[in-house]
């Protein structure tokens, strides 16, 4: 089965930083474009990054714009989301998923993982 | 910023038909995704392109979409159906590429 597994989740402070990891596993990692999604306690689903196949491309949300860097290693079949000035608004599990492109006209989110939850707090 | 409107809750009785509503502007000319989520568990795509269900979904969800209202329906609504659903559109490579709508309680 297709499988995602996001790590790196934790407690930091304000101002801080952390790195997520997302290591994906039985399908060509190379083949999809692939975003980050969060959900923040008692609130609904935000998008905030996707990357391109090659990693050649990507996109923020205007939330985290300036401070998240996604990026991506094909070759360890891995996503990762640099997470830098952080605030107590980025506080959410955050989730990976493997997104399919119908283009120009449409993409969804097919495959997600189990999500991997930050804490910014002093 | 674009936004997909959904209504907060929705209550149904088992065995009976859900239905959540998705609207939002030009969501006509743009596929329409579905997703459940509950609580501590990953987000699960259960419809695709307005109408498309992956391999796995029950035949009771189904999608479907009139002008720029999209629908989700849950035929034979069982306990397990009990989840938080969002909508979703691809907005193409601009500023925010996927829009989740504000999400549904379905409540069983």
């Amino acid at each position: 089965d297709v499988q995602l597994v996001e790590s790196g989740g934790g407690l930091v402070q304000p101002g801080g930083s952390l790195r997520l990891s997302c290591k994906a596993s039985e399908f060509t990692f190379s083949d999809f474009e692939m975003s980050w999604v969060r959900q923040a306690p008692g609130k609904g689903l935000e998008w905030i990054s996707h990357i391109t196949f090659s990693g050649n491309a990507d996109y923020y949300a205007d939330s985290v714009r300036g401070r998240f860097t996604i990026s991506r290693d094909n070759a360890k079949n891995s996503l990762y989301l640099q997470m830098n000035s952080l605030r107590a608004g980025d506080t959410a599990v955050y989730y990976c998923a493997r997104t399919t492109l119908l283009s120009p006209a449409t993409s969804w989110l097919d495959c997600w993982g189990q999500g991997t939850l930050v804490t910014v707090s002093s | 910023s674009y936004v997909l409107t959904q209504p907060p809750s929705v209550s149904v009785a088992p065995g009976q038909t859900a239905r959540i509503t998705c609207g939002g502007n030009n969501v006509g000319m743009k596929g329409v995704h579905w997703y459940q989520k509950k609580p501590g568990q990953a987000p699960v795509l259960v419809v695709y392109d307005d109408a498309d269900r992956p391999s796995g979904i029950p035949d009771r969800f189904s999608g479907s979409k009139s002008g720029n209202t999209a629908t989700l329906t849950i035929s034979r609504v069982e306990a397990g159906d009990e989840a938080d659903y969002y909508c979703q559109v691809w907005s193409g490579r601009t500023e925010l590429l996927y829009v989740f709508g504000t999400g549904t309680t379905v409540t069983v």
